[in-house]
């Protein structure tokens, strides 16, 4: 069967430091990887979208890799602050249709 | 740009009404849109896909005479969650792709949260 798996429901770090994050998928092949931020009773907003020939993007202090063969995807934040506190999701397109299934979320907590 | 919203962001009603959600995108023209809903510390679950002028393509499982979608204009589709039940409070949320833009992303709107008494 389809799933999509993110790395532990929370992840603690220190400010400063790089949070990496997993998702990992199977039976799936995307066209597509999209990733999303959310805070607590708000909508997605979206982060990143990494194509299924593309290895790397960056923007800013994000980025994003994508493996095809181990169908996994990293997301990192580097040098994080307290802000970006939030829940991140990734996200699979397949089929075409722009229709997306989202994974289950990585809660990301920085500390000061 | 490409600011989706939607209206209202809360509402309550009684068990046995209809609730009316808007989601509308602000400043571009989405000939698709997405209806989503979240439960708890939960991921998203697509419900539906709303093309502009045409009938929305349901997932498994979810009630097409439960869920009512009109997708009347390139800015405007609203979800009526109808004969609401306890097990319908949820968080709803809509999402906008670009119309003949190069992008795949979909813009989310600020999602509506649902309880029904």
């Amino acid at each position: 069967s389809q799933k999509i798996e993110q790395n532990s429901e929370a992840l603690n770090i220190q400010e400063g430091k790089t949070a990496t994050l997993t998702c990992n998928y199977t039976n799936y092949s995307p066209a597509y990887l999209q990733w999303y931020r959310q805070d607590p009773g708000r909508g997605p907003v979206f982060l990143l979208l990494i194509r299924e020939n593309e290895k790397e993007k960056r923007k800013e202090r994000l980025k994003v890799t994508f493996d095809t063969t181990l169908k996994q995807s990293l997301f990192h934040i580097t040098a994080s602050q307290p802000a970006d506190s939030a829940t991140y999701l990734c996200a699979l397109e397949e089929g075409g249709g722009n229709k997306l299934t989202f994974g289950t979320g990585t809660q990301l907590k920085v500390e000061l | 740009g490409a600011v989706v919203s939607q209206h209202p962001s809360r509402v309550i009603c009684k068990s046995g009404t209809s609730v009316k959600i808007e989601c509308r995108s602000l400043d571009f023209q989405a000939t698709t849109m997405f209806w989503y809903r979240q439960f708890p510390k939960k991921s998203l679950m697509l419900m539906a896909t709303s093309n502009e002028g045409s009938k929305a393509t349901y997932e498994q499982g979810v009630e097409k005479d439960k869920f009512l979608i009109n997708h009347a204009s390139l800015t405007l589709s609203t979800l009526t969650v109808t004969s609401a039940h306890p097990e319908d409070s949820s968080f709803y949320i809509c999402s906008a792709a670009l119309a003949g833009g190069v992008t795949d992303t979909q813009y989310f709107g600020p999602g509506t949260r649902l309880t029904v008494l």
